[in-house]
């Protein structure tokens, strides 16, 4: 069974599918907005970042999407492997605020 | 070393228990900062260093919580009386520059404090 405050939202994909997960920040403010990846016992660690004049960045297999309008940020993974399963957040500036996460599950 | 290191790894302490937790952060990075990271949420924001200078600490949950960086290099977060509510793992972040908040963090991987 699922174990008390571990209530991620979890997306479970195939190897190779490409995955989506969303993020709605809270705080108008913010101009600067980063995905971290967070795997079981260690720290976040840095994906990809986009800054407030921009609508979209692309990196290595991975892409960030973001839509002022409505406060909201994507991250797209493109041929989801194995090694991509890990909880992601969405960080905005103001506050230093980190989203609750999405646990990303990918099967073989 | 290249990451940011914390220690202990892991901390047990009782309640009413004074804990310490050290960070040491990526050689020449100017901001550090604290977070705190209960069970299956994400990182809240406890405080932020700009060099020796605590510039931010509005994110501390109590007088019970304090955090230094004496010499702008290593920081230590004391939490005293600890309480059951306390246990987290306490991460410590570092970023190369003055604009911290228009910078990627760099994370260790956290001290899990468990407070019995």
């Amino acid at each position: 069974g699922e174990s008390v405050g571990l209530h991620l939202p979890t997306l479970s994909v195939q190897e190779g599918d490409n995955s989506i997960i969303n993020c709605a920040y809270s705080n108008s403010a913010s101009d600067y907005f980063i995905w971290y990846k967070q795997e079981s016992g260690k720290g976040p660690q840095f994906i990809i970042d986009i800054r407030s004049n921009m609508d979209k960045r692309q990196g290595q297999r991975v892409t960030v999407l973001l839509n002022k309008t409505v406060k909201h940020l994507s991250l797209q993974i493109a041929a989801t492997q194995p090694g991509d399963s890990a909880v992601y957040f969405c960080a905005e500036n103001y506050r230093l605020v980190f989203g609750t996460g999405t646990r990303l599950l990918v099967s073989p | 070393g290249a990451g940011v290191s914390q220690s202990p790894r892991y901390k047990v302490a009782k309640r009413g228990q004074d804990v310490a937790l050290r960070c040491d952060p990526i050689s020449g990075h100017v901001s550090l900062f604290w977070y705190q990271q209960a069970l299956g949420q994400g990182p809240e924001f406890l405080t932020y260093f700009q060099n020796e200078a605590q510039l931010d600490k509005s994110g501390l949950p109590s007088d019970r919580f304090f955090a230094e960086r004496p010499e702008g290099s290593v920081s230590t977060l004391k939490i005293q009386r600890t309480q059951q509510e306390d246990s987290a793992v306490y991460l410590c972040a570092s970023s190369l520059g003055l604009r911290a908040t228009n910078e990627k963090l760099f994370f260790g991987s956290g001290t899990q404090l468990s407070v019995l």
